[in-house]
């Protein structure tokens, strides 16, 4: 079944520097992939999308996703930390087979430190 | 526009009871998808609604149950709880079922079983 893979549970930046959260989905495309950010106590809010449209995807808030097929990753980038960037981050594919819902990585918690 | 609103945010129920938590949906979405987020599991797919009908489920046990209204409102069931059920119960709606639409997530019901 497709799956996606965050590297890192926990990852700690600088404030100001660049944010790094790495996705990796197992074998076969997904058609769509996204990622989600849960800020402490409250829901999820959509970050960006990949829809095959393009491979580099921008969201809200400066970040943005490369969708490489060769590697099979969707890593999530920012090139500038801000405090307020604290917050848990899930990639996730929606499959269009099977259980057609979103499928959730474990979720990586980045912390900035100022 | 008003968001996705989960009632209660926290509720706290015996071994035993049943409970029931309540979602409506952002004005004019018609699919409303469940989730449940605990630190062991991460977030898991509960059920999906759209227009008063079960469209997908989730490798969840009978206990859980749930259902859609005309105004596109949803509720979840969640019979004879048991402690591994403690969890924040995620809603989200989107504007129609399918891997284009956006999902939109409500603050949650953390859902604590003594």
């Amino acid at each position: 079944a497709q799956s996606v893979t965050q590297l890192g549970s926990h990852v700690s930046v600088s404030e100001g520097a660049l944010v790094l959260l790495r996705c990796n989905y197992s074998s076969s495309v997904p058609p769509y992939l996204f990622w989600y950010v849960q800020y402490p106590n409250q829901g999820l809010q959509l970050l960006l999308k990949y829809t095959s449209a393009a491979t580099l995807v921008k969201g809200i808030n400066d970040f943005e996703a490369e969708f490489k097929k060769s590697e099979t990753s969707f890593h999530l980038t920012k090139p500038s930390a801000h405090m307020s960037d604290a917050a848990e981050y899930f990639c996730a594919p929606y499959m269009d087979t099977g259980r057609r819902a979103l499928t959730f990585g474990s979720g990586t918690r980045l912390q900035v430190q100022p | 526009k008003a968001g996705v609103t989960q009632t209660p945010r926290y509720l706290i129920k015996t071994r035993g009871q049943q409970v029931t938590l309540s979602c409506s949906p952002i004005s004019g979405h018609r699919s409303v998808s469940w989730y449940q987020q605990t630190p062991g599991q991460g977030l898991q797919f509960l059920f999906e609604y759209f227009s008063e009908t079960q469209r997908n489920k989730g490798n969840f046990p009978g206990r859980f149950s749930g259902r859609q209204f005309s105004n596109s409102r949803s509720e979840m069931n969640v019979s004879t709880l048991e402690l591994g059920d403690s969890a924040l119960y995620l809603c989200a709606s989107s504007l129609a079922a399918g891997e284009h639409t956006e999902a939109f997530f409500g603050q949650g019901t953390r859902l604590t079983v003594v």
